[in-house]
């Protein structure tokens, strides 16, 4: 069975960088598009960005200047980097896989349990 | 970006009773070339993440129970529950990936009444 594991830190101080990491167990990381979500509290899901194994990036243009995602295929994790966070960061962030590598399967069948990620002085 | 409109904001269904959500886009996610819409259902209870419940609006994600089902086309989508289980209070979301970036409704609060 496949799962989604994500750790990183949860509290962090305005302008600091959030780091977070989902890691691939039980299956195969070819074949799909990995996502980071956010969702702040009480509120709906912003998709934040996507990469493939081969490293092929895809940003939403609201947080692009902020965003960086990698990947490590040989241990089958990959990466968000978010920088210069504010209050307005503060959200529990997902990873989340999707049904397969063209747009027609860009529905997300597989999350991770979330992280809070905290942004306070 | 395509923005997404779920309606109701929250509906109190009673057990057994059917439910009926809402969900427009701003513009179509048909696409003629394959005739497959867009457009997936997500159910979400609180402290968990989003659960696939249907994509292409209307195939069912495996394991999900066939009291769900889905239906619409182009820009105007519904997902109903045929009889309401005491498991389905939710918060209920639709997506559409039609267009990066993906956007999702705001979401439909199903209570039990």
């Amino acid at each position: 069975q496949v799962q989604l594991q994500q750790w990183g830190a949860g509290l962090l101080k305005p302008s600091e960088t959030l780091s977070l990491t989902c890691g691939v167990s039980g299956g195969s990381f070819s074949g799909h598009y990995w996502s980071w979500f956010r969702q702040p509290p009480g509120k709906g899901l912003e998709w934040i960005g996507d990469m493939n194994e081969s490293g092929s990036t895809n940003y939403n243009p609201s947080l692009k200047t902020r965003v960086t995602t990698s990947v490590d295929s040989s241990k089958s994790q990959f990466s968000l980097r978010l920088t210069s966070v504010t209050a307005a960061d503060t959200a529990v962030y997902y990873c989340a896989r999707t049904g397969g590598l063209t747009p027609l399967y860009w529905y997300f069948d597989l999350w991770g349990r979330g992280t809070l990620v905290t942004v306070s002085s | 970006d395509i923005v997404m409109t779920q309606s109701p904001d929250s509906l109190a269904v009673s057990l057994g009773d059917r439910a009926t959500i809402s969900c427009k886009s701003s513009q179509s996610v048909l696409y003629t070339s394959n005739n497959k819409n867009y457009l997936a259902w997500y159910q979400q209870k609180p402290g968990q993440p989003p659960r696939l419940l249907m994509y292409w609006a209307s195939t069912r994600e495996s394991g999900v129970p066939d009291r769900f089902s889905g239906s619409g086309s182009g820009t105007d989508f519904t997902l109903t529950i045929s009889s309401l289980q005491a498991e389905d209070a939710a918060v209920y979301y639709c997506q559409q990936f039609w267009r990066t970036p993906t956007t999702f409704g705001p979401g439909t609060k199903v209570e039990i009444k």
